[in-house]
Order: C-alpha cells, then sequence, then structure tokens
C-alpha cells in the first residue's frame, strides 16, 4: 500500500502568486481531510470531504483557500493569492469509515510551503 | 480557550525513563481519545486509542483516560531513542459508520529521548 501521497513535497512561492497542493488518498477510503500546521497553531483541520462531497469547510482561514476532490483519488488544495502567513505544513489525511468504530485517519508526508 | 491543552515541551528525558505525556480537554462530548506521533518532517501516525474511561496498554505504551476531570495521558515506559517525536493527542466526538470523527488536536509535545 503506497499510503497518502502528496505533491509537491515542498515548495517554494512568492506572495501573490497561486499555489496548488495536491493529493491522493489510500484506495478504497472515503473520506479526506486536509491539515494545516504551524508552530503557533498546532494542526488544524481545514476542511473535510466524504465520499467527495465537502462536508465541514469551517476550518478554511479565507475565500482565499479552496479545495476540491473531482474524485474519489484526488484533491486539491488551492491557494489564490498566496500570503507570507501561509507559510506552513500542509497534510492531507484519508480514513474509511466503520472501522471498529473508530476511523483511524493516515496522513500523507505533507507538502512544505513557503511564501516569500 | 482551546477545546485541547498540550504542554508543547520540549522534554527531554534519559534512555530508559519512564515518560509521562497529557492533555486536558473542555469538550465533554470528546468520547475517542487518540495519541498520534509524529517524527520529524514526516506526518502523524495513530499509536493508540481508547473509548471512554480507562487504561489501555500497548508494549511499552499505556493510555489512560480520565473523563470525570476531562484528562488523558500517554506513559512510555523503558523509553529508547526512537521514541523521540513529537506526540500529539487528538479527541472525537463521534465515529464510525456513515458518519465521520472530527479530530481536534493538541498542540503536540515535543520529546527527547538520550541516550
Amino acid at each position: 500500500d503506497a499510503g497518502v501521497i502528496q505533491s509537491p513535497r515542498h515548495e517554494v512561492t512568492e506572495m501573490g502568486q497561486e499555489v496548488t497542493l495536491r493529493c491522493k488518498p489510500i484506495s478504497g477510503h472515503n473520506s479526506l481531510f486536509w491539515y494545516r500546521q504551524t508552530m503557533m497553531r498546532g494542526l488544524e483541520l481545514l476542511i473535510y470531504f466524504n465520499n467527495n462531497v465537502p462536508i465541514d469547510d469551517s476550518g478554511m482561514p479565507e475565500d482565499r483557500f479552496s479545495a476540491k476532490m473531482p474524485n474519489a483519488s484526488f484533491s486539491t488544495l488551492k491557494i489564490q493569492p498566496s500570503e507570507p502567513r501561509d507559510s506552513a505544513v500542509y497534510f492531507c489525511a484519508s480514513s474509511s469509515s466503520g472501522l471498529a468504530g473508530v476511523e483511524t485517519q493516515y496522513f500523507g508526508p505533507g507538502t512544505r510551503l513557503l511564501v516569500l | 480557550q482551546k477545546e485541547v491543552e498540550q504542554d508543547p515541551g520540549p522534554l527531554s528525558v534519559p534512555e530508559g525513563a519512564i515518560v509521562s505525556l497529557n492533555c486536558t480537554y473542555s469538550n465533554s462530548a470528546f468520547q475517542y481519545f487518540m495519541w498520534y506521533r509524529q517524527y520529524s518532517r514526516k506526518g502523524p501516525e495513530l499509536l493508540m486509542y481508547t473509548y471512554s474511561s480507562g487504561n489501555k496498554e500497548d508494549g511499552r505504551f499505556t493510555a489512560q483516560v480520565d473523563k470525570s476531570s476531562k484528562y488523558i495521558s500517554l506513559f512510555i515506559r523503558d523509553s529508547q531513542p526512537s521514541d523521540s517525536a513529537t506526540y500529539l493527542c487528538a479527541m472525537s466526538a463521534r465515529a464510525g459508520g456513515t458518519s465521520y470523527g472530527k479530530l481536534t488536536f493538541g498542540q503536540g509535545t515535543i520529546l527527547t529521548v538520550h541516550p
């Protein structure tokens, strides 16, 4: 099993540019999560998809952030325009429901984003 | 006030020591309690989970939940340098079935076990 795959692993961009982060969940998982991790705020849930449908986007910081899941094997998180305060590690996680009553979330390796 | 509070440390212990990691929470609806371990430059991975109050043991690791005090702990016995990582507590009010368990994470505690 390849696990959750994220790309790119590192991204350096300039303020104002568009950034697109990509995620391939584990095959067969029907839930997908995007998180952001910073030293100051820890790990924060940005948005959650279930069966490709956005269920909870209350964590999305503002309109500059958008996420899509066009099919069960692919999701994107886009930031447009990017700002220095968006610099963080962005994680994608996936899970399957009904696993012994607890949904284990499997995290990808993350994308380290630096906005200059 | 954050829903989940965790001392970020850092915590440094000698090899073989017993490590105690703790989290407190304010949401009484939390039912599932988890500990994730995150190595440097990696994603978090589930270490242990418990449901409701009580203890759960897995090898050198013991998770404790005290719902009356809204307090959870992770104990590591005979700590090893390979245990050096960030430990995050996470909690969920719902889980399983067709719904999902939104995880609320603590800040994470950085642990270093030195030889």
